[in-house]
Protein backbone atom coordinates (compact mmCIF):
# COMPACT_ATOMS: atom_id res chain seq x y z
CA UNK A 1 0.00 0.00 0.00
CA UNK A 2 1.88 3.06 -1.22
CA UNK A 3 -0.87 5.65 -0.07
CA UNK A 4 -0.55 8.58 -2.33
CA UNK A 5 2.54 9.29 -4.47
CA UNK A 6 3.60 12.09 -6.52
CA UNK A 7 6.26 12.67 -9.40
CA UNK A 8 8.82 14.64 -9.70
CA UNK A 9 9.94 15.88 -6.60
CA UNK A 10 11.35 18.93 -8.10
CA UNK A 11 11.01 20.63 -11.23
CA UNK A 12 12.74 23.47 -12.75
CA UNK A 13 10.39 25.23 -15.63
CA UNK A 14 11.18 28.06 -17.73
CA UNK A 15 8.75 30.48 -18.14
CA UNK A 16 5.92 29.22 -20.81
CA UNK A 17 6.80 25.40 -20.64
CA UNK A 18 4.03 22.95 -19.90
CA UNK A 19 4.12 20.27 -17.41
CA UNK A 20 2.41 17.78 -15.93
CA UNK A 21 2.14 16.76 -12.60
CA UNK A 22 1.81 13.06 -11.64
CA UNK A 23 -0.32 12.20 -8.90
CA UNK A 24 -1.85 8.72 -8.11
CA UNK A 25 -3.42 6.89 -5.00
CA UNK A 26 -3.54 3.47 -4.10
CA UNK A 27 -6.99 3.16 -1.20
CA UNK A 28 -9.74 3.57 -3.74
CA UNK A 29 -10.61 7.00 -2.47
CA UNK A 30 -12.94 8.91 -4.42
CA UNK A 31 -11.62 12.12 -3.93
CA UNK A 32 -8.79 13.80 -4.97
CA UNK A 33 -7.34 17.24 -4.71
CA UNK A 34 -4.55 19.47 -5.67
CA UNK A 35 -3.25 21.97 -3.06
CA UNK A 36 -0.30 25.15 -3.44
CA UNK A 37 1.57 26.19 -0.65
CA UNK A 38 3.19 29.23 -0.31
CA UNK A 39 4.93 30.56 2.66
CA UNK A 40 2.20 32.50 4.67
CA UNK A 41 -0.43 31.94 2.14
CA UNK A 42 -1.56 28.20 3.65
CA UNK A 43 -2.57 25.50 1.67
CA UNK A 44 -4.63 26.55 -1.18
CA UNK A 45 -6.98 24.46 -3.24
CA UNK A 46 -6.63 24.55 -6.92
CA UNK A 47 -8.93 21.76 -8.37
CA UNK A 48 -10.41 18.53 -7.03
CA UNK A 49 -12.67 15.32 -8.24
CA UNK A 50 -15.11 13.61 -6.60
CA UNK A 51 -14.72 10.55 -9.23
CA UNK A 52 -13.61 9.66 -12.18
CA UNK A 53 -14.58 11.72 -15.14
CA UNK A 54 -15.79 14.60 -12.07
CA UNK A 55 -13.85 17.68 -11.73
CA UNK A 56 -13.96 20.68 -9.98
CA UNK A 57 -12.31 24.41 -9.33
CA UNK A 58 -10.70 24.86 -5.92
CA UNK A 59 -9.87 28.90 -4.85
CA UNK A 60 -6.77 29.10 -7.27
CA UNK A 61 -7.68 26.64 -10.50
CA UNK A 62 -6.22 29.91 -13.23
CA UNK A 63 -3.03 28.48 -15.25
CA UNK A 64 -4.14 24.41 -14.11
CA UNK A 65 -5.78 21.93 -15.87
CA UNK A 66 -7.17 18.47 -14.23
CA UNK A 67 -8.53 15.50 -15.63
CA UNK A 68 -9.54 12.03 -13.58
CA UNK A 69 -9.55 9.25 -16.17
CA UNK A 70 -9.69 6.55 -13.17
CA UNK A 71 -10.58 6.67 -9.71
CA UNK A 72 -6.37 6.12 -9.08
CA UNK A 73 -5.02 8.99 -11.01
CA UNK A 74 -5.41 12.98 -10.94
CA UNK A 75 -2.74 14.67 -13.21
CA UNK A 76 -2.48 18.48 -12.71
CA UNK A 77 -1.20 20.06 -15.87
CA UNK A 78 0.59 23.26 -16.13
CA UNK A 79 -0.17 24.99 -19.41
CA UNK A 80 2.33 27.97 -19.67
CA UNK A 81 4.02 28.11 -16.49
CA UNK A 82 4.71 31.59 -15.34
CA UNK A 83 6.94 32.52 -12.09
CA UNK A 84 4.04 33.37 -9.84
CA UNK A 85 3.53 29.26 -10.35
CA UNK A 86 6.28 28.84 -8.11
CA UNK A 87 5.22 26.45 -5.30
CA UNK A 88 4.86 23.69 -3.47
CA UNK A 89 2.22 21.79 -5.13
CA UNK A 90 0.51 18.49 -2.63
CA UNK A 91 -1.93 16.12 -3.92
CA UNK A 92 -4.47 14.23 -1.38
CA UNK A 93 -7.31 12.12 -1.14
CA UNK A 94 -9.79 10.81 0.60
CA UNK A 95 -12.79 8.94 0.69
CA UNK A 96 -16.04 11.47 -0.19
CA UNK A 97 -18.47 11.92 1.72
CA UNK A 98 -18.72 11.53 5.24
CA UNK A 99 -16.17 13.77 7.77
CA UNK A 100 -12.81 12.69 5.83
CA UNK A 101 -9.48 12.37 7.14
CA UNK A 102 -7.19 13.23 3.94
CA UNK A 103 -4.47 11.58 2.69
CA UNK A 104 -1.59 14.11 1.48
CA UNK A 105 1.06 12.92 -1.04
CA UNK A 106 5.11 14.06 -0.33
CA UNK A 107 4.55 16.66 -2.56
CA UNK A 108 6.59 18.57 -5.39
CA UNK A 109 8.81 21.53 -5.74
CA UNK A 110 8.57 23.57 -8.43
CA UNK A 111 10.54 26.32 -9.72
CA UNK A 112 9.79 28.62 -12.67
CA UNK A 113 12.34 31.12 -13.90
CA UNK B 1 -12.25 36.92 3.39
CA UNK B 2 -10.41 33.90 5.15
CA UNK B 3 -12.91 31.34 5.85
CA UNK B 4 -10.40 29.77 8.52
CA UNK B 5 -8.30 32.03 10.55
CA UNK B 6 -5.10 30.38 12.77
CA UNK B 7 -3.86 32.50 16.37
CA UNK B 8 -0.84 32.57 17.08
CA UNK B 9 0.67 32.65 13.46
CA UNK B 10 4.26 31.51 15.50
CA UNK B 11 4.62 30.63 19.00
CA UNK B 12 8.50 29.74 20.55
CA UNK B 13 8.01 27.77 23.98
CA UNK B 14 10.67 25.96 26.42
CA UNK B 15 10.66 22.42 26.26
CA UNK B 16 7.91 21.19 28.99
CA UNK B 17 5.55 24.17 28.31
CA UNK B 18 1.62 23.86 27.42
CA UNK B 19 0.71 25.32 24.76
CA UNK B 20 -2.86 26.05 22.92
CA UNK B 21 -3.28 27.19 19.18
CA UNK B 22 -6.30 28.59 18.00
CA UNK B 23 -8.36 28.36 14.95
CA UNK B 24 -11.81 30.29 14.20
CA UNK B 25 -13.59 30.03 10.95
CA UNK B 26 -16.69 31.82 9.62
CA UNK B 27 -18.67 28.85 7.88
CA UNK B 28 -20.93 27.31 9.68
CA UNK B 29 -22.41 24.67 7.46
CA UNK B 30 -19.18 22.01 7.68
CA UNK B 31 -19.09 18.07 8.22
CA UNK B 32 -15.92 18.63 9.60
CA UNK B 33 -12.73 20.36 11.40
CA UNK B 34 -8.89 18.52 10.90
CA UNK B 35 -6.21 19.18 12.57
CA UNK B 36 -2.53 18.07 10.76
CA UNK B 37 1.01 18.39 11.80
CA UNK B 38 3.73 19.76 9.33
CA UNK B 39 7.27 19.33 9.18
CA UNK B 40 8.87 20.24 6.53
CA UNK B 41 7.11 17.80 4.30
CA UNK B 42 3.22 16.61 3.83
CA UNK B 43 0.82 17.46 6.27
CA UNK B 44 0.07 14.54 8.91
CA UNK B 45 -3.01 14.07 10.06
CA UNK B 46 -4.00 14.38 14.07
CA UNK B 47 -7.64 14.86 14.44
CA UNK B 48 -11.03 15.03 13.08
CA UNK B 49 -13.68 17.03 15.09
CA UNK B 50 -17.21 16.78 14.08
CA UNK B 51 -19.28 17.85 17.44
CA UNK B 52 -19.33 20.20 19.87
CA UNK B 53 -17.85 20.11 23.21
CA UNK B 54 -16.47 16.51 22.69
CA UNK B 55 -12.56 16.42 23.31
CA UNK B 56 -10.25 14.26 21.13
CA UNK B 57 -6.91 12.99 23.04
CA UNK B 58 -3.86 11.11 21.38
CA UNK B 59 -1.08 11.54 24.18
CA UNK B 60 0.04 15.08 24.87
CA UNK B 61 -2.30 16.19 22.90
CA UNK B 62 -5.88 17.14 22.51
CA UNK B 63 -8.49 18.99 20.67
CA UNK B 64 -11.88 20.38 20.81
CA UNK B 65 -14.33 22.05 18.44
CA UNK B 66 -17.12 24.81 19.80
CA UNK B 67 -19.44 24.93 17.39
CA UNK B 68 -21.52 28.36 19.21
CA UNK B 69 -18.28 30.40 18.73
CA UNK B 70 -16.94 28.48 15.94
CA UNK B 71 -13.72 27.86 17.25
CA UNK B 72 -11.33 24.84 18.18
CA UNK B 73 -8.14 24.69 20.30
CA UNK B 74 -5.59 22.58 19.90
CA UNK B 75 -3.57 21.69 23.25
CA UNK B 76 0.02 20.13 23.65
CA UNK B 77 1.30 19.51 27.32
CA UNK B 78 4.42 18.70 28.36
CA UNK B 79 6.12 19.59 24.76
CA UNK B 80 9.43 18.21 23.22
CA UNK B 81 11.39 19.38 20.42
CA UNK B 82 9.52 16.65 18.31
CA UNK B 83 6.41 19.13 18.47
CA UNK B 84 8.70 21.58 16.39
CA UNK B 85 6.28 21.73 12.98
CA UNK B 86 3.84 24.31 11.38
CA UNK B 87 -0.37 22.91 12.74
CA UNK B 88 -3.00 23.41 10.43
CA UNK B 89 -6.35 23.73 10.79
CA UNK B 90 -8.75 22.97 7.91
CA UNK B 91 -12.71 22.73 7.60
CA UNK B 92 -14.16 20.30 5.43
CA UNK B 93 -17.78 21.52 3.57
CA UNK B 94 -18.56 17.92 2.08
CA UNK B 95 -16.71 19.26 -1.65
CA UNK B 96 -13.98 21.62 0.15
CA UNK B 97 -11.12 21.35 2.47
CA UNK B 98 -10.21 25.27 3.49
CA UNK B 99 -7.20 25.55 5.20
CA UNK B 100 -5.93 28.08 7.92
CA UNK B 101 -2.46 29.38 7.28
CA UNK B 102 -0.61 27.11 10.44
CA UNK B 103 0.67 28.23 13.60
CA UNK B 104 4.53 27.52 13.73
CA UNK B 105 5.82 25.87 16.94
CA UNK B 106 9.34 26.13 17.87
CA UNK B 107 10.54 24.15 21.31
CA UNK B 108 13.57 25.07 22.83
CA UNK B 109 15.13 22.42 24.44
Amino acid sequence: NAGVTQTPKFQVLKTGQSMTLQCAQDMNHEYMSWYRQDPGMGLRLIHYSVGAGITDQGEVPNGYNVSRSTTEDFPLRLLSAAPSQTSVYFCASSYWGGTNEQFFGPGTRLTVL
Amino acid sequence: EDKVVQSPLSLVVHEGDTVTLNCSYEVTNFRSLLWYKQEKKAPTFLFMLTSSGIEKKSGRLSSILDKKELFSILNITATQTGDSAVYLCALYTGNQFYFGTGTSLTVIP
